[in-house]
Order: C-alpha cells, then structure tokens, then sequence
C-alpha cells in the first residue's frame, strides 16, 4: 500500500533551519511528484512547491522562493524539505503529498510539526 | 486569503444531507478539475473526491461532488458522527505561481 512517512517533530530557534523528510513506500518512486504542504496552527492548507523525483525539478510558491528547497534521494526513494531562516510564522505542520496526475494529489504523508521558539 | 472561497462551518443533525460550496475562478476551477479532502482532528487530509465528482475506493458514496463554472460544492447525504472534520476544496490554478490553490476550509460539525 502507499505510504509516506514523515520525520518526527522538530523544535528550532527563530533564524534556524528545518530539514524535513519524507520516505515513500509502495509505488514506483520516480513516477509521482511529490507535494509539500504547511498548516499553521489552527489554518488552513498552504501549497509551497513540489519536486519532480525523477529529475529533481523543482517549482516553489512565490512566498517561499528563496527559503526553501526541496531534495530528493531516489536510492531510498525519500523526498526532502529544508526551510531556512525560520520565524515564529512558520511554525505549522509539515506535509508532504504524492501527485497522482489525474487524481491530483491523493496520498498525504502525517505531517511534521515544527515549532519555532526562542 | 485563500484562493478558493469556502463558508467557514456548516452543520447538520445525524441523517441530514449537508452540502459545502467553494468558489474559485476561471484560472482554478473555471478551467481545472476539483478535488476535495476531509481533515480529521490531528489528522493528515484525506482525498474524498478527485475529478470534481469522482470517489476514490473506500469513500462512501454518501460523499458526492459537483462542478459548474466557477465553483464547486461537495455533499454529504446520511450525515454521521464520524463525518465532523474540516473539508478542503483543491485545483489547480493556471495564473498564480503556485500551482495547487487551497480553499480555506469549511469545519462540519454534526450537530
């Protein structure tokens, strides 16, 4: 069955990074890009950008180009996220999520809580 | 500001049929198909409708979902219990650099 798994909780200091992981189990790895996802407490859902596992291609929203960068390590098929220069607005609930192409995005990792606090 | 525009609750009594609107426009849903995810309390979203009114296997048919023009409404009929969760409606969007938009949630509480 199709699983992501996400990296336990995190608790970081303002201007610290977070690297978020996300291993995939289940389906070909290589053939479904693969979403991430961040949910302020008590928010709603906010699309950051999706990686292309089989190239490594990436595309980024606007409001975090340049903070973050999302990886891939096709040996394990695990999928990355790293969020630099965190503040107290980022902290949330990480998810990442697989894109099915015709069903859009249908698997959803567990999702990742990350604290951000001096 | 989410892209997509939902109520932000709605309710209903045990057996009711509830249903849940999402505008959007003509670069999201105007143009693109509509998914619909239910969140649990603490929970990872979980794909209820894809394609605007498709069901993927294991969603019960009580949980239906329409499209026309701009917007998007998802329905549940024989509401239960189990069925208070937040709803989120999802498409693509074909103007903004950010290519998956999110409405910004409906919370269903069953009364």
């Amino acid at each position: 069955q199709v699983q992501l798994v996400q990296s336990g909780a995190e608790v970081k200091k303002p201007g610290a990074s977070v690297k978020v992981s996300c291993k995939t189990s289940g389906y070909t790895f290589i053939a479904y890009y693969i979403h991430w996802v961040r949910q302020a407490p008590g928010q709603g859902l906010e699309w950051m950008g999706w990686i292309n596992p089989n190239t490594g291609a990436t595309n980024y929203a606007q409001k975090f180009q340049g903070r973050v960068t999302m990886t891939r390590d096709m040996s394990i098929t695990t999928a990355y996220m790293e969020v630099t220069r965190l503040t107290s607005d980022d902290t949330a609930v990480f998810f990442c999520a697989r894109d099915e192409g015709g069903r859009g995005i249908d698997y959803w990792g567990q999702g990742t809580l990350v604290t951000v606090s001096s | 500001q989410s892209v997509l525009t939902q109520p932000p609750s709605a309710s209903g009594t045990p057996g009711q049929r509830v249903t849940i609107s999402c505008s959007g426009s003509s670069s999201n849903i105007g143009t693109n198909t509509v998914n619909w995810y239910q969140q649990l309390p603490g929970m990872a979203p979980k794909l209820l409708i894809y394609k605007n009114n498709q069901r993927p296997s294991g969603v019960p048919d009580r949980f239906s979902g329409s499209k026309s023009g701009t917007s998007a409404s998802l329905a549940i009929s024989g509401l239960q219990s189990d069925d208070e969760a937040d709803y989120y409606c999802a498409a693509w969007d074909n103007s903004l650099n950010a290519p998956w938009v999110f409405g910004g949630g409906t919370k269903l509480t069953v009364l």
